[in-house]
């Protein structure tokens, strides 16, 4: 099983539709992210998890929300759907606890398609 | 602003030559720099990284070269093979208390056998 799980693996929905990205992860991580990626731009970070209790907004939040229902669910919502946010979404995890580089390794589920019409 | 970059979208190469991929970046306060793997239909994995305090690490087929003073560094792939076919992204943190990643844009890299 993948430490690291994102449900739906793909999605399509309408404009103007609410809908929910889960994660969740087995490797006991305290840090969560959500990225989204577009073609040929990379992974962009929509917002991050330190703990249960630490949300924080990332470079591209607008139109999205989060929830971190415990140390190993991570969601991500999107409260009125519109086209553009039409991309691959990724969920990432890393140990705050390791020491060294090893704390900036993150490590990624295999991705939500989400297609928004 | 773009704070990492990857200027070539994609390389390609003979199968047993070697991979070159080159990453730039603005941000002197990186300090961690990561180079991730992603296949289709796949979320990215970690491949290898190196600290600033650093200028090389080596780990099997793959080195990564630091060079602070231009603020870039390289990933070489030797000898390469059709499984490293893939997109290729460079990362850097800023460390300190946040260890946030900022993703250059990748480089897709085709092994032709």
């Amino acid at each position: 099983d993948a430490d690291v799980t994102q449900t739906p693996r793909n999605r399509i929905t309408k404009t103007g539709k609410r809908i929910m990205l889960e994660c969740s992860q087995t490797k006991g991580h305290d840090r969560m992210y959500w990225y989204r990626q577009d073609p040929g731009l990379g992974l962009q970070l929509i917002y991050y998890s330190f703990d249960v209790k630490d949300i924080n907004k990332g470079e591209i939040s607008d139109g999205y929300s989060v929830s971190r229902q415990a140390q190993a669910k991570f969601s991500l919502s999107l409260e009125s759907a519109i086209p553009n946010q039409t991309a691959l979404y990724f969920c990432a995890t890393s140990d705050f606890g390791l020491s060294g580089e090893a704390k900036n390794i993150q490590y990624f589920g295999a991705g939500t398609r989400l297609s928004v019409l | 602003d773009q704070q990492v970059k990857q200027n070539s979208p994609s390389l390609s190469v003979q199968e047993g030559r070697i991979s070159i991929l080159n990453c730039d970046y603005t941000n002197s306060m990186f300090d961690y720099f990561l180079w991730y793997k992603k296949y289709p239909a796949e979320g990215p994995t970690f491949l290898i990284s190196i600290s600033s305090i650093k200028d090389k690490n080596e780990d099997g087929r793959f080195t990564v070269f630091l060079n602070k003073s231009a603020k870039h560094l390289s990933l070489h792939i030797v000898p390469s093979q059709p499984g490293d076919s893939a997109v290729y992204f460079c990362a850097a943190s800023a460390g300190g208390s946040n260890y946030k990643l900022t993703f250059g844009k990748g480089t897709l890299l085709t092994v032709n056998p």
